[in-house]
């Protein structure tokens, strides 16, 4: 299973912007990047994905290595609201079909727990 | 649009017993995938049906089962309960098979197992 690493914990101050990093040295062609986040209290949200391109959406940016062997979420502007745990998870299926072997569709980390002080 | 919903939110249950999860999915969603999470070994894919056939199944044991109706309403059941079962139990809809598409994750069902 491809795996990502993230540092486990990042400060930042409220309404700075905010990289989050993420490591997937081993992923493959046809695995996407998805963030994911959970806030306390709240099942995972959806937060952004990308296969090769830089991705944009009202949330946050994604920016993916050329080489595609890392990838960093970025906030433009952190509130206090965007206290939470962030997932960087592969998603390593071909549409329609399992790979042999598959062990699931979502394989959540320990993911980065953001602070952001007032 | 109504956000995928879980049912009941909190059970107690006592080892041995068994329970069954409800998850309602997002309308017009075909995926529903099933985790569970808990402060060791943080969250975990259970399986993902899919119009009503289980695609994918994560390393839980058989008591561990779950099935999809017909209108992408999807349960999941725990027989022959162990302490070690208590968790968040998770779900998430998604349009089509996860892979490549968001999830939409519901609240969650708080198990505790005495």
């Amino acid at each position: 299973d491809a795996k990502t690493t993230q540092p486990n914990s990042m400060e930042s101050n409220e309404e700075e912007p905010v990289h989050l990093p993420c490591n997937h040295s081993t992923i493959s062609g046809t695995d996407y990047i998805h963030w994911y986040r959970q806030l306390p209290s709240q099942g995972p949200e959806y937060v952004i994905h990308g296969l090769t391109s830089n991705v944009n959406n009202r949330m946050a940016s994604l920016a993916i290595a050329e080489d595609r062997k890392s990838s960093t979420l970025i906030l433009h502007r952190a509130t206090l609201r965007d206290a939470a745990v962030y997932y960087c998870i592969l998603s390593f299926r071909l549409w329609g079909m399992n790979y042999g072997g598959s062990q699931g569709n979502l394989i959540f980390g320990k993911g980065t727990k953001l602070s952001v002080k007032p | 649009k109504a956000g995928v919903t879980q049912t009941p939110r909190y059970l107690i249950k006592t080892r041995g017993q068994q329970v069954t999860l409800s998850c309602s999915p997002i309308s017009g969603h075909r995926s529903v995938s099933w985790y569970q999470q808990t402060p060791g070994q943080g969250l975990q894919f259970l399986f993902e049906y899919f119009s009503e056939t289980q695609r994918n199944k994560g390393n839980f044991p058989g008591r561990f089962s779950g099935r999809q109706f017909s209108n992408s309403r999807s349960e999941m059941n725990v027989s022959t309960l162990e302490l070690g079962d208590s968790a968040l139990y998770l779900c998430a809809s998604s349009l089509v098979l996860s892979g490549g598409y968001e999830q939409y994750f519901g609240p969650g069902t708080r198990l505790t197992v005495t």
